[in-house]
C-alpha cells in the first residue's frame, strides 16, 4: 500500500528558471494539499485540489505559483521564474475525504534556488 | 487571523517519563485536531487525531481535547529517545484547510 509519492526529492534551480514538483496521492485518495515549510518555520498551507478542480488556493502567492491535479496523472505544483526566497521544503498531503479529516504527507521536495 | 499556538520548546524529559505537549487554537469553528511528529529533515507523520471532547488513547499516546478552552494536548507515556522530534499540532479550520502550529521540539534524554 504505497504512501504519498513526491518527486523529485531534491531540486536545484537557478534564479529565473521554472520548478515543477509532482505528487501522487495515496491509493483511494482524491484530495490533495500542498504545503511549504521554510527552515525553522511551521507548515504553511498553499492549495487544496481535487481531481481537475482547485478547491482552495488561499495560501498560494498571487504570482508565479500555480497548481493542477489533472484527471490522469499526478498533481503538479509549478513555480515560474524562481527566486532565492522560494527555497524551501514543499510537502504534498492527501486524504480520502475533505480537509477536516486526517491528511498523510509525502516525503517532500527540497527546492534550492541558486 | 486563525492561529494555532505551541510552545516551541525545547521540552526535555528523561527516558521513561511522561512528555506533555500543549496547543491552543483560535478558530472556534475548528472541528478536527491532529498531532504530527516530524524528525529533522523528514516529512510530518500523523500520530493522533481527535474530533470529540475528552481523551483518546492509542498505545503510549493520549490526545486530549477541550473545545470550551480551545486547548489540545498530547501525552507520551514511557518516553523513549526515539520520540525525540518536533511535534506539530494542527486544527481543521472552519474554512477547510489545516492550520499548523510551529511545533514543539521534544528531547528525550537516555
Amino acid at each position: 500500500n504505497a504512501g504519498v509519492m513526491q518527486n523529485p526529492r531534491h531540486l536545484v534551480r537557478r534564479r529565473g528558471q521554472e520548478a515543477r514538483l509532482r505528487c501522487s496521492p495515496m491509493k483511494g485518495h482524491s484530495h490533495v494539499y500542498w504545503y511549504r515549510q521554510l527552515p525553522e518555520e511551521g507548515l504553511k498551507f498553499m492549495v487544496y485540489l481535487q481531481k481537475e478542480n482547485i478547491i482552495d488556493e488561499s495560501g498560494m502567492p498571487k504570482e508565479r505559483f500555480s497548481a493542477e491535479f489533472p484527471k490522469e496523472g499526478p498533481s503538479i505544483l509549478r513555480i515560474q521564474q524562481v527566486v532565492r526566497g522560494d527555497s524551501a521544503a514543499y510537502f504534498c498531503a492527501s486524504s480520502p475525504q475533505g480537509p477536516q479529516y486526517e491528511q498523510y504527507f509525502g516525503p517532500g521536495t527540497r527546492l534550492t534556488v541558486t | 487571523q486563525k492561529e494555532v499556538e505551541q510552545n516551541s520548546g525545547p521540552l526535555s524529559v528523561p527516558e521513561g517519563a511522561i512528555a506533555s505537549l500543549n496547543c491552543t487554537y483560535s478558530d472556534r469553528g475548528s472541528q478536527s485536531f491532529f498531532w504530527y511528529r516530524q524528525y529533522s529533515g523528514k516529512s510530518p507523520e500523523l500520530i493522533m487525531f481527535i474530533y470529540s471532547n475528552g481523551d483518546k488513547e492509542d498505545g503510549r499516546f493520549t490526545a486530549q481535547l477541550n473545545k470550551a478552552s480551545q486547548y489540545v494536548s498530547l501525552l507520551i507515556r514511557d518516553s523513549q529517545p526515539s520520540d525525540s522530534a518536533t511535534y506539530l499540532c494542527a486544527a481543521g479550520g472552519s474554512q477547510g484547510n489545516l492550520i499548523f502550529g510551529k511545533g514543539t521540539k521534544l528531547s528525550v534524554k537516555p
